[in-house]
């Protein structure tokens, strides 16, 4: 049965840089049907799809935090991870990794991460 | 790229019906959805995947109180005989090309 698992610092300060892993059971990250994804969801807020990655290292994000955002894979791992720098509070937000096929919808979410940003 | 529009806020009675809608934008409206259900305090579960034609492919194990259909730009979640478990957040998305995108979800109360 697939599960994901997000970690990471819960908190972390403003102009730092948030740093996140999501470890995958059940599946591997290196077989070719899949994408693995970032979203994102602010307190008391909707979800932001964030980017994705393909075992390959192709990755794809959202326009809005393509300019802070790294998003790599550790196949030897079984891992994926985030990091999107120079954050502020407006970054404050319970982060989700989940996977994909490409040109398909989510279909497994991990549990969630919450990541405060402050000082 | 696309977007969804979804009404905020929706409610209906323990035991009754109700229909969620996705609205896509114009020059989407052939796009598929799904839809994904977030319960307070959990994460999101996938629920379905729904096509314009109105056939819709649900993730499993999910009852079949719930159903998808669509009209033009419309894309809907029916759920029947409403439980109290059913009372959550629900959100649909869509991708296109190297985008994926969320609608602004509707939080569904049971009375």
């Amino acid at each position: 049965q697939l599960q994901l698992q997000e970690s990471g610092p819960g908190l972390v300060k403003p102009s730092e840089t948030l740093s996140l892993t999501c470890t995958v059971s059940g599946d591997s990250i290196d077989r070719t049907t899949y994408d693995w994804g970032w979203i994102r969801q602010p307190p008391g807020k909707g979800l932001e799809w964030i980017g994705s990655i393909y075992y390959s290292g192709r990755t794809y994000s959202n326009p809005s935090l393509k300019s802070r955002l790294a998003i790599s894979v550790d196949t030897s791992k079984n891992q994926f991870s985030l990091q999107l720098g120079s954050v502020t509070a407006a970054d404050t937000a319970m982060y989700y990794c989940a996977r994909h096929m490409y040109h398909e919808n989510f279909d497994s979410w991990g549990q969630g991460t919450l990541v405060t940003v402050s000082s | 790229q696309p977007v969804l529009t979804q009404s905020s806020s929706a409610s209906a009675s323990l035991g009754s019906s109700v229909k969620l809608t996705c609205t896509l934008n114009s020059e989407y409206i052939n796009h598929i959805i799904a839809w994904h259900q977030q319960q307070p305090g959990r994460a999101p579960r996938y629920l379905m995947k729904l096509e314009s034609s109105g056939r819709y492919n649900k993730g499993s194990g999910l009852p079949d109180r719930f159903s998808g259909s669509s009209s033009g730009a419309d894309r809907y979640l029916t759920i029947s005989n409403l439980q109290s478990e059913d009372e959550a957040d629900y959100y649909c998305e869509t991708w296109d090309s190297d985008t994926r995108v969320f609608g602004g979800g509707t939080k569904l109360t049971v009375l």
